[in-house]
């Protein structure tokens, strides 16, 4: 069983805001990923960081920040909410496991936040 | 560059017939392929993986998948479905680099 974990589950607040989500985990990977959901749509690919103080970004340009001081914790952060913000944020790590090579590892995803920005 | 495509946006099956979800890929390198299962509300669950060993991949919850390098194509089958198999199902394509690419999604329905 994986141990990862997002809080909050949900959120909702006020444009203009300021807002971290944080992501932790125990299994003691290096590697982190946010990824971003619309409804209905494919996950995005936003921040991710193959270990401590390496932050990078993804595929989808975002608004948001990450850091990696530690290498259970990766949290995101929003300077000022706005509306278009309103999406769920999931993270994921991986790393070696029992049956795993290099480079095969498989993703591990916490539960997400849904975040409604008003 | 790698990509991957789920062809099916939404799929609907009766219980009790078999499921098939389609996914084709690109990638320069062997990629690892996956498939993640979403149900509502809740967060991915890896159903099972290809990682260059037994081209036929068995997963959680009785599905399987197959991959065929001269089709590029990872396709997601399940003999008889179940009404708890109705979720959102991704197929997602890593190459040697560890760039990780998620499909669209395929949003499975179960008709009683």
């Amino acid at each position: 069983e994986a141990d990862i974990y997002q809080t909050p589950r949900y959120l909702v607040i006020g444009t203009g805001k300021k807002i971290t989500l944080e992501c932790s985990q125990t299994m003691g990977h290096d590697k982190m990923y946010w990824y971003q959901q619309d409804p209905g749509m494919e996950l995005h690919l936003i921040h991710y960081s193959y270990g401590v103080n390496s932050t990078e970004k993804g595929d989808l340009s975002s608004e948001s920040t990450v850091s990696r001081i530690r290498t259970e914790h990766f949290p995101l952060t929003l300077e000022s909410a706005r509306p278009s913000h309103t999406s769920q944020y999931l993270c994921a790590s991986s790393g070696p496991g029992r049956e795993d090579k290099q480079g095969e590892y498989e993703q591990y995803f916490g539960p997400g936040t849904r975040l409604t920005v008003t | 560059a790698q990509s991957v495509t789920q062809l099916d946006s939404h799929v609907s099956v009766s219980e009790g017939t078999p499921v098939l979800l389609r996914c084709n890929y690109s990638s320069s390198y062997s990629p690892s392929l996956f498939w993640y299962v979403q149900h509502p509300n809740k967060g991915l669950q890896l159903l099972l993986k290809y990682t260059s060993a037994a081209t036929l991949v068995k997963g959680i919850n009785g599905f399987e998948a197959e991959f065929k390098k001269s089709e590029t194509s990872f396709h997601l089958t399940k003999p008889s479905a179940h009404m708890s198999d109705a979720a959102e199902y991704f197929c997602v394509v890593s190459d040697r680099d560890d760039k990780i690419i998620f499909g669209k999604g395929t949003r499975l329905h179960i008709l009683p």
